[in-house]
């Protein structure tokens, strides 16, 4: 079964840049999405269809999807970005997530 | 706006099922899929499976021999209903509609808090 793989956890000062990946074969012919989860919410879609963000987002969050990685980035990184950060893709009409990855400004 | 309003917490003991709902409102029920997903405590997303408008459904492998998704037109409202529980089918189930922009999920319920405990 088709498998996506993210790093568990994250580090970023405040102000820099946080990236993001999730891996899997051939990822870049599939269309990647990112949820935002913060504890004890519902994940919130920050990135659809590899790169476009859905209204309400802020434009610091981009996304990009080619090769085997899809990648979120998070440029000028809040306090208020730290999050989980899930990638989710369809496979053979069966939906995938990746592991989930820690995000920790700090 | 759009709106999913999941049913409350349940504590179940091993073996028996649970059914849990999600009351849509503020978008067309027909025009949309609805997707559960589960997350155990502490650990990440796991699908559970999808409805389509049409009743169509399609159901994770791990969990197709006891799962079944069920909709009610009339009053906007999808069910889950999962038999046999398990320890291990302790997490919380959301409920999430369909994107028509994209395969993404747009919008989500608050969440229902399963515990399969004896």
């Amino acid at each position: 079964s088709y498998e996506l793989t993210q790093p568990p956890s994250v580090s970023v000062s405040p102000g820099q840049t946080a990236t993001i990946t999730c891996s899997g074969d051939k990822l870049g012919d599939k269309y990647s999405c990112w949820y935002q989860q913060k504890p004890g919410q519902s994940p919130v879609p920050v990135i659809y269809r590899d790169s476009r963000r859905p209204s309400g987002i802020p434009e610091r969050f981009s996304g990009s999807n080619s090769g085997n990685t899809a990648t979120l980035t998070i440029s000028e990184t809040q306090a208020v970005d730290e999050a989980d950060y899930y990638c989710q893709v369809w496979d053979n009409s069966a939906v995938i997530f990746g592991g989930g990855t820690k995000l920790t400004v700090l | 706006q759009v709106q999913l309003v999941q049913s409350g917490a349940e504590v179940k003991k091993p073996g028996t099922s649970i059914k849990v709902s999600c009351t849509t409102s503020g978008y067309s029920f027909s025009s949309s899929d609805i997707n559960w997903v589960r997350q155990a405590p502490g650990q990440g997303l796991e699908w559970v499976g999808w409805m389509k408008p049409s009743g169509i459904t399609g159901y994770a492998q791990s969990l197709q021999d006891r799962v079944t998704m069920t909709r009610d037109a009339s009053s906007g409202t999808a069910y889950l209903e999962l038999r046999s529980l398990k320890s291990e089918d302790t997490a919380i189930y959301y409920c999430a509609k369909g994107s028509d922009r994209g395969p993404h999920f747009d919008y989500w319920g608050q969440g229902t808090l399963v515990i399969v405990s004896s």
